[in-house]
Protein backbone atom coordinates (compact mmCIF):
# COMPACT_ATOMS: atom_id res chain seq x y z
CA UNK A 1 0.00 0.00 0.00
CA UNK A 2 1.08 3.62 -0.31
CA UNK A 3 0.37 6.90 0.69
CA UNK A 4 1.52 10.36 0.07
CA UNK A 5 1.67 13.44 2.09
CA UNK A 6 1.71 16.97 0.87
CA UNK A 7 2.64 19.53 3.73
CA UNK A 8 0.88 23.01 3.13
CA UNK A 9 -2.53 22.67 0.69
CA UNK A 10 -1.42 26.37 -0.25
CA UNK A 11 1.93 28.12 -0.83
CA UNK A 12 2.38 31.68 -1.40
CA UNK A 13 5.61 32.57 -2.90
CA UNK A 14 7.13 36.13 -4.27
CA UNK A 15 7.64 36.01 -7.80
CA UNK A 16 11.60 35.21 -8.90
CA UNK A 17 12.12 33.49 -5.12
CA UNK A 18 12.58 29.76 -4.45
CA UNK A 19 9.59 27.43 -4.70
CA UNK A 20 9.55 24.19 -2.25
CA UNK A 21 6.90 22.01 -2.52
CA UNK A 22 6.59 19.12 0.13
CA UNK A 23 6.07 15.97 -0.47
CA UNK A 24 6.57 12.39 2.07
CA UNK A 25 5.28 9.40 0.63
CA UNK A 26 5.21 5.75 2.33
CA UNK A 27 5.56 2.29 0.21
CA UNK A 28 5.84 -1.25 0.77
CA UNK A 29 7.78 -1.17 -2.33
CA UNK A 30 10.29 0.52 -4.34
CA UNK A 31 8.52 3.59 -5.44
CA UNK A 32 7.86 5.74 -8.49
CA UNK A 33 7.31 8.97 -7.86
CA UNK A 34 5.46 12.17 -9.63
CA UNK A 35 4.81 15.55 -9.56
CA UNK A 36 1.85 16.50 -11.53
CA UNK A 37 0.61 20.10 -12.42
CA UNK A 38 -2.78 20.84 -12.72
CA UNK A 39 -4.03 24.76 -13.99
CA UNK A 40 -7.54 25.43 -13.88
CA UNK A 41 -10.30 23.43 -15.33
CA UNK A 42 -7.69 21.14 -17.09
CA UNK A 43 -5.76 18.01 -16.59
CA UNK A 44 -2.68 17.02 -15.10
CA UNK A 45 0.03 17.30 -16.93
CA UNK A 46 3.23 15.35 -15.70
CA UNK A 47 6.13 18.10 -14.58
CA UNK A 48 8.97 15.04 -13.65
CA UNK A 49 9.45 11.55 -12.11
CA UNK A 50 11.32 9.19 -10.53
CA UNK A 51 11.67 5.92 -11.18
CA UNK A 52 15.16 4.52 -10.71
CA UNK A 53 18.78 5.64 -10.96
CA UNK A 54 19.95 9.46 -10.50
CA UNK A 55 17.88 10.41 -7.08
CA UNK A 56 18.12 14.38 -8.46
CA UNK A 57 15.53 14.67 -11.76
CA UNK A 58 15.03 17.56 -13.68
CA UNK A 59 11.45 18.39 -15.53
CA UNK A 60 9.78 20.89 -17.74
CA UNK A 61 9.67 24.55 -16.85
CA UNK A 62 12.35 24.56 -14.61
CA UNK A 63 11.28 22.48 -11.93
CA UNK A 64 13.36 19.31 -10.10
CA UNK A 65 13.06 17.31 -7.06
CA UNK A 66 15.04 15.02 -5.59
CA UNK A 67 14.39 11.29 -4.47
CA UNK A 68 15.79 10.94 -0.52
CA UNK A 69 14.80 7.48 0.73
CA UNK A 70 16.06 7.84 4.00
CA UNK A 71 13.45 10.73 4.41
CA UNK A 72 11.26 9.34 2.14
CA UNK A 73 10.43 12.78 0.07
CA UNK A 74 10.19 13.84 -2.82
CA UNK A 75 10.16 17.64 -2.50
CA UNK A 76 9.67 19.72 -5.67
CA UNK A 77 12.17 23.12 -5.99
CA UNK A 78 12.28 25.69 -8.42
CA UNK A 79 14.97 28.87 -7.82
CA UNK A 80 12.96 31.22 -9.39
CA UNK A 81 9.63 31.47 -9.50
CA UNK A 82 7.57 32.81 -12.19
CA UNK A 83 3.56 34.13 -12.43
CA UNK A 84 3.28 31.22 -14.83
CA UNK A 85 3.71 29.07 -12.47
CA UNK A 86 0.66 29.17 -10.14
CA UNK A 87 -1.51 25.96 -10.30
CA UNK A 88 -2.27 22.94 -8.20
CA UNK A 89 0.47 20.89 -8.11
CA UNK A 90 0.53 16.89 -7.19
CA UNK A 91 2.79 14.37 -6.01
CA UNK A 92 1.99 10.62 -6.89
CA UNK A 93 3.33 7.53 -6.14
CA UNK A 94 3.27 3.98 -7.92
CA UNK A 95 3.96 0.92 -7.31
CA UNK A 96 4.35 -2.07 -8.99
CA UNK A 97 7.15 -0.65 -11.45
CA UNK A 98 4.50 1.91 -12.20
CA UNK A 99 2.07 -0.35 -13.82
CA UNK A 100 -0.38 0.18 -11.01
CA UNK A 101 -2.71 3.71 -10.42
CA UNK A 102 -1.31 5.95 -8.96
CA UNK A 103 -1.80 6.77 -5.15
CA UNK A 104 -2.06 11.32 -5.24
CA UNK A 105 -1.75 13.78 -2.24
CA UNK A 106 -4.44 16.19 -1.51
CA UNK A 107 -2.28 18.70 -4.00
CA UNK A 108 -0.56 22.16 -3.01
CA UNK A 109 -2.06 25.28 -4.67
CA UNK A 110 0.70 27.48 -5.41
CA UNK A 111 0.19 31.29 -5.02
CA UNK A 112 2.78 33.57 -7.00
CA UNK A 113 2.32 37.13 -5.41
CA UNK A 114 3.78 40.24 -7.74
CA UNK B 1 -1.67 12.82 -30.80
CA UNK B 2 -4.42 13.84 -29.89
CA UNK B 3 -4.04 13.47 -26.08
CA UNK B 4 -6.59 11.53 -24.32
CA UNK B 5 -10.20 12.26 -25.41
CA UNK B 6 -13.08 12.56 -23.02
CA UNK B 7 -16.65 12.99 -23.39
CA UNK B 8 -18.93 14.96 -22.82
CA UNK B 9 -16.65 17.58 -20.96
CA UNK B 10 -19.50 18.67 -18.78
CA UNK B 11 -22.58 16.64 -17.85
CA UNK B 12 -25.53 18.27 -15.67
CA UNK B 13 -28.32 15.62 -14.76
CA UNK B 14 -30.87 15.03 -11.97
CA UNK B 15 -30.47 12.40 -9.20
CA UNK B 16 -31.51 9.22 -10.00
CA UNK B 17 -30.63 8.83 -13.99
CA UNK B 18 -27.98 7.24 -15.71
CA UNK B 19 -24.66 8.89 -16.47
CA UNK B 20 -21.90 7.54 -18.90
CA UNK B 21 -18.43 8.98 -19.18
CA UNK B 22 -16.22 8.23 -22.39
CA UNK B 23 -12.35 8.10 -22.96
CA UNK B 24 -10.57 7.25 -25.51
CA UNK B 25 -6.69 6.76 -24.87
CA UNK B 26 -3.68 7.44 -26.58
CA UNK B 27 -3.27 4.88 -29.80
CA UNK B 28 -1.01 2.27 -28.83
CA UNK B 29 -1.52 2.53 -25.03
CA UNK B 30 -2.45 -0.24 -23.34
CA UNK B 31 -2.81 0.73 -19.67
CA UNK B 32 -6.47 2.95 -18.83
CA UNK B 33 -6.98 4.29 -15.63
CA UNK B 34 -10.62 6.34 -14.20
CA UNK B 35 -9.88 8.42 -11.52
CA UNK B 36 -12.37 10.90 -9.48
CA UNK B 37 -11.69 14.36 -8.00
CA UNK B 38 -13.30 16.14 -5.60
CA UNK B 39 -12.78 18.73 -2.80
CA UNK B 40 -13.05 16.33 0.20
CA UNK B 41 -11.07 13.43 -1.07
CA UNK B 42 -8.96 14.85 -3.78
CA UNK B 43 -7.93 12.75 -6.54
CA UNK B 44 -8.59 8.56 -6.08
CA UNK B 45 -8.42 5.59 -8.69
CA UNK B 46 -11.34 4.30 -9.31
CA UNK B 47 -10.66 1.76 -11.59
CA UNK B 48 -7.88 0.75 -14.15
CA UNK B 49 -7.16 -1.91 -17.16
CA UNK B 50 -4.63 -3.44 -18.84
CA UNK B 51 -5.18 -5.20 -22.11
CA UNK B 52 -9.01 -3.98 -21.80
CA UNK B 53 -9.07 -6.11 -18.88
CA UNK B 54 -10.06 -4.40 -15.53
CA UNK B 55 -7.27 -5.57 -13.08
CA UNK B 56 -7.92 -3.62 -9.54
CA UNK B 57 -11.63 -1.83 -9.32
CA UNK B 58 -11.26 -1.25 -5.51
CA UNK B 59 -11.65 2.23 -5.45
CA UNK B 60 -15.35 1.95 -7.36
CA UNK B 61 -17.27 3.51 -4.35
CA UNK B 62 -20.12 1.14 -4.58
CA UNK B 63 -21.97 -1.07 -7.28
CA UNK B 64 -23.85 2.33 -8.98
CA UNK B 65 -20.62 2.43 -10.71
CA UNK B 66 -19.35 0.51 -13.40
CA UNK B 67 -16.98 0.67 -16.16
CA UNK B 68 -15.99 -1.31 -19.25
CA UNK B 69 -13.50 -1.27 -21.68
CA UNK B 70 -14.80 -3.38 -24.87
CA UNK B 71 -11.53 -2.64 -27.03
CA UNK B 72 -8.09 -0.93 -27.15
CA UNK B 73 -9.32 2.57 -28.10
CA UNK B 74 -12.58 3.15 -26.12
CA UNK B 75 -13.52 3.14 -22.07
CA UNK B 76 -16.97 3.79 -20.34
CA UNK B 77 -17.62 4.60 -16.92
CA UNK B 78 -20.95 4.12 -16.06
CA UNK B 79 -23.24 5.90 -12.94
CA UNK B 80 -26.60 4.15 -12.39
CA UNK B 81 -28.56 5.85 -10.80
CA UNK B 82 -26.55 8.96 -9.57
CA UNK B 83 -26.37 10.85 -6.83
CA UNK B 84 -25.77 14.37 -5.94
CA UNK B 85 -22.82 12.90 -4.08
CA UNK B 86 -21.52 11.22 -7.63
CA UNK B 87 -20.76 15.41 -8.59
CA UNK B 88 -17.14 15.67 -9.13
CA UNK B 89 -14.23 15.67 -12.05
CA UNK B 90 -13.78 12.47 -13.48
CA UNK B 91 -10.71 12.06 -15.10
CA UNK B 92 -9.30 9.21 -17.75
CA UNK B 93 -5.11 8.54 -18.31
CA UNK B 94 -3.51 5.83 -20.36
CA UNK B 95 -0.11 4.71 -20.61
CA UNK B 96 1.59 2.90 -22.88
CA UNK B 97 3.33 -0.83 -22.24
CA UNK B 98 6.30 -0.43 -19.85
CA UNK B 99 5.86 3.21 -19.57
CA UNK B 100 5.30 4.48 -15.99
CA UNK B 101 3.92 8.13 -16.85
CA UNK B 102 0.50 8.01 -17.41
CA UNK B 103 -1.16 11.03 -19.45
CA UNK B 104 -4.68 12.31 -18.49
CA UNK B 105 -7.77 13.76 -20.26
CA UNK B 106 -9.05 17.25 -19.47
CA UNK B 107 -11.83 15.66 -17.39
CA UNK B 108 -15.56 15.35 -17.71
CA UNK B 109 -16.80 17.80 -14.76
CA UNK B 110 -20.20 16.10 -13.50
CA UNK B 111 -23.16 18.18 -11.30
CA UNK B 112 -25.77 15.33 -10.02
CA UNK B 113 -29.08 17.65 -9.28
Amino acid sequence: AQSVTQLGSHVSVSEGALVLLRCNYSSSVPPYLFWYVQYPNQGLQLLLKYTTGATLVKGINGFEAEFKKSETSFHLTKPSAHMSDAAEYFCAVSGGGGADGLTFGKGTHLIIQP
Amino acid sequence: DAGVIQSPRHEVTEMGQEVTLRCKPISGHNSLFWYRQTMMRGLELLIYFNNNVPIDDSGMPEDRFSAKMPNASFSTLKIQPSEPRDSAVYFCASSGTGQETQYFGPGTRLLVL
